[in-house]
């Protein structure tokens, strides 16, 4: 299958600060690529759609201007998190769409904001 | 609105048990159903879908129908190994839509020798 990476694998950050967190498919071009937020026994929850060369897509409640999404290319998307707080710690997921009905994940990002 | 619900674990079985996980959906239009599953420090890999009614996905041993009137896709396994041990997450989208994809919570398996 198609493999899709994410990095870091887990990052600690002190409040305040900003985390970016990367998303690569490896070996397939992807135009639409989506992030996922996953709390402790609870689902994935979509947080917005990424796609190349335009804005990105946000769920409702999700907020645009904290949650940074930028798809620069068709291989690579990222996530920053602006200004985060313990409460934006969580376990985040990407995944690369490829064809329909074909999505790839990410193995995720652990973020702890102290 | 579009939502999942599954079997909450943890379920612990031993060596060749039978699995079921269940899974049922709510949907505003004709879903694509899916199972993915995630095995320790890996990301969610898909199992096995289904894209219309009475349809039946199966994969590595693991079989799930598409079952409209009951609005169901409950997946099962026959006999268990340690290597099924992972976390399993019902999943559907609405085709014809966006791929977004909606997600149950998922159920931990752990499967013991």
């Amino acid at each position: 299958g198609a493999v899709v990476s994410q990095h870091p694998s887990r990052v600690i950050c002190k409040s305040g600060t900003s985390v970016k967190i990367e998303c690569r498919s490896l070996d397939f071009q992807a135009t639409t690529m989506f992030w996922y937020r996953q709390f402790p026994k609870q689902s994935l929850m979509l947080m917005a759609t990424s796609n190349e060369g335009s804005k990105a897509t946000y769920e409702q409640g999700v907020e645009k201007d904290k949650f940074l999404i930028n798809h620069a290319s068709l291989t690579l998307s990222t996530l920053t998190v602006t200004s985060a707080h313990p409460e934006d710690s969580s376990f985040y997921i990407c995944s690369a769409q490829r064809g329909y009905n074909e999505q790839f994940f990410g193995p995720g990002t652990r973020l702890t904001v102290l | 609105g579009n939502s999942v619900t599954q079997m909450e674990g943890p379920v612990t079985l031993s060596e060749e048990a039978f699995l079921t996980i269940n899974c049922t959906y709510t949907a505003t239009g004709y879903p694509s159903l899916f199972w993915y599953v995630q095995y320790p420090g890996e990301g969610l890999q898909l199992l096995l879908k289904a894209t219309k009614a009475d349809d039946k996905g199966s994969n590595k041993g693991f079989e799930a129908t598409y079952r409209k009137e009951t609005t169901s896709f409950h997946l099962e396994k026959g006999s268990v190994q340690v290597s099924d041990s992972a976390v399993y997450f019902c999943a559907l989208n609405l085709q014809g839509g966006s791929e977004k994809l909606v997600f149950g919570k998922g159920m931990k398996l752990t499967v013991n020798p």
